[in-house]
């Protein structure tokens, strides 16, 4: 069974600096990765996805991870945190390119110090 | 091109009544999956319809019902609710198309079960 593991519920930062959240999946098959994120009172918005190409994956407002299958890791990285970073963020697993089927870590919430 | 449109955004039920929920799917979208969003658990797939059919289905119990029409607008149903019903209920659309499977979400319905 696929499962997501995000260490650290709340993660708190000052602007500027960077941007670090973690994210390790389990999965019997070649995953299909992705991260997203939750403004308050919003659905979610999908910041990047990894589909088996290249392992550094580039996503929208300066987000990027890299996929380490030999950790089994898929970290969120951004170099300087920015104010409207503030919100919730999820990792998820599928077995498929389709996203009909996502397994979602509990997600961390992110704060931006100024 | 409108959004995925969820209704109602609110909803307040009693113990014990049935509820339905709304989604549109973005247009040209075949596929509607269903999401519980709660603290404790977090996001959790209850199912998936594609082509009016559902393809998959999360572990819940059998009170959580769903259904596509052929325009692809889906609905849930939730029948004799419990107080753990309360939850934020997303919905998402995607295409399903092989280079174009990003599933977008809804801004849910947030459910308050009394």
């Amino acid at each position: 069974a696929q499962s997501v593991t995000q260490l650290g519920s709340h993660v708190s930062v000052s602007e500027g600096a960077l941007v670090l959240l973690r994210c390790n999946y389990s999965s019997s098959v070649p995953p299909y990765l992705f991260w997203y994120v939750q403004y308050p009172n919003q659905g979610l918005q999908l910041l990047l996805k990894y589909t088996s190409a290249a392992t550094l994956v580039k996503g929208i407002n300066g987000f990027e991870a890299e996929f380490k299958k030999s950790e089994t890791s898929f970290h969120l990285t951004k170099p300087s945190a920015h104010m409207s970073d503030a919100a919730e963020y999820f990792c998820a697993v599928s077995e498929k390119r389709s996203q009909g089927n996502l397994i979602f870590g509990k997600g961390t919430k992110l704060s931006v110090k100024p | 091109k409108a959004g995925v449109t969820q209704t109602p955004r609110y909803l307040i039920k009693t113990r014990g009544q049935q509820v339905t929920l709304s989604c549109s799917p973005i247009s040209g979208h075949r596929s509607v999956s269903w999401y519980q969003q709660t603290p404790g658990q977090g996001l959790q797939f209850l199912f998936e319809y594609f082509s009016e059919t559902q393809r998959n289905k999360g572990n819940f119990p059998g009170r959580f019902s769903g259904r596509q029409f052929s325009n692809s607008r889906s609905e849930m149903n939730v029948s004799t609710l419990e107080l753990g019903d309360s939850a934020l209920y997303l919905c998402a659309s995607s295409s399903d198309r092989p280079r174009n499977t990003e599933a977008f979400f809804g801004q849910g319905t947030r459910l308050t079960v009394v």
